[in-house]
């Protein structure tokens, strides 16, 4: 059971372009979105993450998109570069307080900027 | 200053062997977690540590055996090793129990089971 879905796969983007990768949620106790950054032969590293308090959040070229209704969230980056190509990692989790889960990872979508 | 180390990077290994991956955070969290990474890049959540105590086992088969000696260690020993076991296996951290704390991944282990 695939509780958090990725699309796409792959995704090739021209340099300056706007990259985006959607993810689709089921359990409706999450409360806690956040992406990771994986680049080759490294581990995932915290890219930026959202609470479903507010529908947007945007720290410099990168921005989630939260549509709460629809459980669905996204990750926009603008005038994507080739430094972004990586494989990004949606994720999601309950808080704390409300009992801990695990962090429940998407199945990856590996970016390629081309110039 | 590496905040999350493992070691060692690589371990090829023989179907049946025993080994161990060794795992140290120097951030003073007190949450570990080790995680599994498989061939198609899928990531899932192993084991996790709050201060020495295990708080998760996801239906992990029983030949692995995570020990946390102390709160910035967290060792992950694998038995009667199987060829599905070839991944690569990541350590992280984060500040304290709950999944919302930003979690700290290490380099990664690529174990390779021939």
């Amino acid at each position: 059971q695939q509780q958090v879905k990725q699309s796409p796969q792959s995704l090739i983007v021209q340099k300056g372009g706007i990259s985006i990768i959607n993810c689709a949620y089921e359990n409706t106790a999450f409360d806690y979105f956040p992406w990771y950054q994986q680049f080759p032969g490294k581990g995932p590293a915290l890219l930026i993450a959202i609470r479903p308090d507010v529908s947007e959040k945007k720290e410099g070229r990168f921005t989630i998109s939260f549509n709460k209704s629809a459980k669905q969230f996204s990750l926009h980056i603008m005038d994507s570069q080739p430094g972004d190509s990586a494989t990004y990692f949606c994720a999601a989790s309950r808080a704390r307080n409300s009992g801990n889960t695990p962090l429940v990872f998407g199945k990856g979508t590996r970016l390629s900027v081309i110039a | 200053d590496t905040a999350v180390s493992q070691t060692p990077k690589y371990l090829v290994t023989q179907m049946g062997n025993d080994k161990s991956i060794k795992c140290e955070q120097n951030l003073g969290h007190d949450t570990m977690y080790w995680y599994k990474q498989d061939s198609k890049k899928f990531l899932k959540i192993m084991f996790s540590y709050n201060n020495k105590e295990l708080i998760i086992n996801e239906t992990v088969p029983n030949r692995f055996s995570p020990k946390s000696p102390d709160k910035a260690h967290l060792n992950l020993h694998i038995n009667s090793l199987e060829l599905g076991d070839s991944a690569v296996y990541f350590c992280a951290s984060s500040p304290m129990i709950g999944m919302t704390d930003t979690q700290y991944f290490g380099p990664g282990t690529r174990l390779t089971v021939l």
